[in-house]
């Protein structure tokens, strides 16, 4: 089956650094990619829609230049957390859409990519 | 608007049947899915309904649907341990918009 692939799974960095997340569609191509972060209370916030060869969308809120996303392929995304701070530690979730053999499509979740900042 | 709202928090004896129930504001949703987080890792999807179904059934889940109400519910027979983890209910309105979830109901099963 279709299977997405995040990686580091668990980063900590220190506060003013860099941090980037992959995620790669790894049997499959994917125009478009979603990224959620997910909060210690358990929600799941949708941060930005990541379309190839064009633009992420971002969700309101989000601060397109606190977090730079690029999909410069059909199976990568990577989601850039640029001079991070200790508020944006996090639990950071990409998915990509599937067709499921049934016909409908679903969402399938990378396993997620935890990050620290000290 | 869209908005999907689901309990926090569930607990069952080990062998008991589990209910997760969902409820969702938008009529025009198509397609709502429940997905299952372990701890530390990502969403696995484990069912979905589409809107014009009242009933789905996969062995021990069972999907019930009630549109004119706008409510979702999982029913997992049988508990067991393994099935302790963050129930997500999620809708989607469209075939290109992002899905809605809720908040995630954390079920706890009880040896």
């Amino acid at each position: 089956g279709a299977v997405v692939s995040q990686h580091p799974s668990w980063v900590i960095c220190k506060s003013g650094t860099s941090v980037k997340i992959e995620c790669r569609s790894l049997d499959f191509q994917a125009t478009t990619m979603f990224w959620y972060r997910q909060f210690p209370k358990q929600s799941l916030m949708l941060m930005a829609t990541s379309n190839e060869g064009s633009k992420a969308t971002y969700e309101q809120g989000v601060e397109k230049d606190k977090f730079l996303i690029n999909h410069a392929s059909l199976t990568l995304s990577t989601l850039t957390v640029t001079s991070a701070h200790p508020e944006d530690s996090s639990f950071y979730i990409c998915s990509a859409r599937v067709r499921h053999p049934s016909g409908a499509n679903v969402l399938t979740f990378g396993a997620g990519s935890r990050l620290t900042v000290l | 608007g869209e908005d999907v709202e689901q309990s926090l928090f569930l607990s069952v004896r080990e062998g008991d049947s589990s209910v997760i129930n969902c409820t969702y504001t938008d009529s025009s949703s198509t397609y709502l899915y429940w997905y299952k987080q372990e701890p530390g890792a990502g969403l696995q999807l484990l069912t979905y309904i589409f809107s014009n179904m009242d009933m789905k059934q996969d062995q021990r889940l069972t999907v019930l649907l009630n549109k004119k109400d706008k409510h979702l519910s999982l029913r997992i027979a049988d508990t067991q341990t393994g099935d302790s983890a963050i129930y997500f209910c999620a809708e989607r309105v469209s075939g290109n918009t992002p899905l809605v979830f809720g908040k995630g109901t954390r079920l706890s099963v009880i040896a």
